[in-house]
């Protein structure tokens, strides 16, 4: 079945770095946008970052523009996400998706989702 | 950017009632470019409406969503234990940015 599997989170000191990875399987991984989405523990979904099916386009949130950087593997079907200059407030669970619709120019609903991994900034 | 406000913050319910969940956008969401989710503590978000009104694959039918333009309806027909959950709103389309989130509709008993 369609699967998406997040690691890489834990904690990190402020200004640190950390890099998250998706494994995604039962899909063709190349045929599809894929997302970052992060969750406040306890708060609402916030969408972060996107990448198109080859890679090639690419945007950020401006929370975090500059600072996360999206790419993909598609030979390993994998997502990932660089995290550099991390603050308190990137305290988030992180969850990668499918994005099943999108196109050049515009955005689909997102399904499905990991179970997420959980990135801690603090000293 | 498209601003989306979820109500009420929470809704007390009994098994075997009806739940009636409202999201309004700030601007009116072109094509009903809009999503429901299920989220579980612990749990991802579940994709349970897309396109305003469309079921995902394997949701019951007691879940349905309606609306256009600004505003926006999940209705669940009749709660099951399961149900009680949180529920977010999506929007999505050609404005960036690509995803806005509603805060959200606690279901609980």
């Amino acid at each position: 079945q369609v699967q998406l599997v997040e690691s890489g989170g834990g904690l990190v000191k402020p200004g640190g770095s950390l890099r998250l990875s998706c494994a995604a399987s039962g899909f063709t991984f190349s045929d599809f946008y894929m997302s970052w989405i992060r969750q406040v523990p306890g708060k609402g979904l916030e969408w972060i970052a996107y990448i198109s099916d080859s890679g090639s386009t690419i945007d950020y949130a401006d929370s975090v523009k500059g600072r996360l950087t999206i790419s993909r593997d598609n030979a390993k079907n994998s997502l990932f996400l660089q995290m550099n200059s991390l603050r308190a407030e990137d305290t988030a669970v992180y969850y990668c998706a499918r994005e099943p619709a999108s196109g050049s120019d515009f955005s689909s609903w997102f399904d499905p989702w990991g179970r997420g991994t959980l990135v801690t900034v603090s000293s | 950017e498209i601003v989306l406000t979820q109500s009420p913050g929470t809704l007390s319910l009994s098994p075997g009632e009806r739940a009636t969940l409202s999201c309004r956008a700030s601007q009116t969401i072109s094509s009903s470019f809009l999503a429901w989710y299920q989220q579980k503590p612990g749990q991802a978000p579940r994709l349970l409406i897309y396109g305003a009104s469309s079921r995902a694959t394997g949701i019951p039918d007691r879940f349905s969503g309606s609306g256009s333009g600004t505003d926006f309806t999940l209705t669940i027909s009749r709660l099951e234990p399961e149900d009680f959950a949180v529920y977010y709103c999506q929007q999505y389309g050609n404005s960036p940015p690509r995803g806005t989130f509603g805060q959200g509709t606690k279901v609980d008993i």
